[in-house]
């Protein structure tokens, strides 16, 4: 089974560029959640997908941060514009459910903001 | 506001020896606890898990422990092996996941 995938990797840019991360969940797999992992902390959810709609954004910067689920499967989070502090690793994961407590994760993008 | 913390950043353990991970936190409402290690440059994985209506899970040479009165739970690995070098992440469970900070474990061999 294909785990979840992630791309870029890594990516830098200046402050006040854009930058956009692309997420494939796990097949079947419902529920999509974007986190945000800055150095020394545990990751932090941004946002929540079931099938294509939203069900958490409440600690989405959304002056600056915008996802979106078309068709309930690839997922896309943008930055615009970014700044220093959103330097860190942006991790994807999904699971069947939306009720259980298992996610699986994909690898992250490392995203540094200079 | 720090709903689970692990106060631990690091822990050295010899190969073979027991290995106890800590984690406190405050927030009631967790209805489950969870462990997830993650090596580097990969995602976290899922390891252990525990009801909070519990207070002993065990899988192999894991077990969680949870002490609700105290807010506590700890992870126990015997007897510990180089592979389980890894960051650990403590983590509460109620409408989402609430990561600590992580605890880096080294075995030395």
């Amino acid at each position: 089974e294909a785990g979840v995938a992630q791309s870029p990797r890594y990516k830098i840019i200046e402050k006040r560029q854009s930058v956009a991360f692309w997420c494939n969940p796990i097949s079947g797999h419902a529920t999509l959640y974007w986190y945000q992992q800055i150095l020394g902390q545990g990751p932090k959810l941004l946002i929540q997908f079931q099938n294509n709609g939203v069900v958490d954004d409440s600690q989405l910067p959304k002056d600056r941060f915008s996802a979106e689920r078309l068709k309930g499967v690839d997922s896309t989070l943008k930055i615009q514009p970014a700044k220093l502090e959103d330097s860190a690793v942006y991790l994807c994961a999904s699971s069947f459910s939306g009720s259980g407590y298992e996610q699986y994760f994909g690898p992250g993008t490392r995203l540094t903001v200079t | 506001d720090q709903q689970v913390k692990q106060n631990s950043p690091s822990l050295s353990v010899q190969e073979g020896r027991i290995s106890i991970l800590n984690c406190d936190y405050t927030n009631s409402m967790f209805d489950y606890f969870l462990w997830y290690k993650k090596y580097p440059a990969e995602g976290p994985t899922f390891l252990i898990s525990i009801s909070s209506i519990k207070d002993k899970n065990e899988d192999g040479r894991f077990t969680v422990f949870l002490n609700k009165s105290a807010k506590h739970l700890s992870l126990h690995i015997v007897p510990s092996q180089p592979g389980d070098s890894a960051v650990y992440f403590c983590i509460g469970s109620a409408r989402q996941l609430t990561f600590g900070s992580g605890t880096q474990l080294t075995v030395l061999p």
